[in-house]
């Protein structure tokens, strides 16, 4: 079964500066795919980010950006000029790259604090 | 337009009441979800749709029983919840149920059952 970890239950940043959250996850597959969701206090799971793994190349939104390293399962977010909208709940989730890839297999979450 | 609508947005019911969340989306998406979460928590799936027939039900008790009358409608009817059942309950969709098709949420209906 596959797993997710986020190892940092809650992270603080001044707004402007630049924080990476955490992802580890682990699977014997090949072919899945890795995404970032913000929950805001509006509770809407928003997608940031989306990482197909066959790519090596690092996806990039705007101030968003991951670290993928498939070798080592991980899979950070990076928030660059951090603003006091980007406060909420973040999730790193999984998903199999197959016809079984129904699921999404979430983190546990790391709540982001942004300081003005 | 990337709306999952979701009513109500907050519902109270005892424990012997019959109550039904819905939602609704107008983005052409074949696959709907329905996802529990708890506080503090991250999403559990429940149950997923593909082209308007249940493909997944991840071992939910029958107090909870999905409905999908048509493509853009997704309806989650309560009977004999539990208070353990509280939780927001959250739908969202993709366009195809593949894994390359990204899910969109809805903003939740918050139930307290008591």
């Amino acid at each position: 079964a596959q797993t997710v970890t986020q190892s940092q239950p809650e992270m603080s940043v001044q707004e402007a500066e630049t924080v990476t959250l955490s992802c580890t996850y682990d699977t014997s597959e090949s072919d899945y795919y890795l995404f970032w969701y913000k929950q805001p206090p509006s509770r809407q799971m928003i997608l940031v980010i989306r990482q197909e793994a066959y790519k090596q190349q690092n996806a990039t939104e705007n101030r968003f950006s991951v670290n993928f390293q498939k070798a080592a399962k991980s899979f950070s977010l990076k928030i660059s000029d951090s603003q006091l909208g980007d406060a909420a709940m973040y999730f790193c989730a999984y998903r199999r790259g197959n016809n079984a890839g129904n699921m999404l297999t979430f983190g546990g979450g790391t709540r982001l604090m942004v300081k003005p | 337009d990337t709306e999952v609508t979701q009513t109500p947005k907050h519902l109270v019911m005892g424990m012997t009441n019959k109550k039904s969340l819905k939602c609704e989306q107008h983005m052409g998406h074949r696959a709907m979800y329905w996802y529990k979460q708890k506080a503090k928590k991250p999403p559990e799936l429940m149950f997923v749709y593909s082209y308007e027939k249940l493909s997944i039900n991840e071992s939910v008790p029958s107090r909870f029983s999905p409905e999908c009358p048509n493509s853009s409608l997704l309806n989650l009817h309560l009977h004999a919840l539990q208070p353990e059942d509280s939780a927001l309950y959250l739908c969202a969709s993709s366009q195809a149920p593949g894994p390359r098709n990204t899910i969109y949420f809805g903003e939740g209906s918050w139930l307290t059952v008591v």
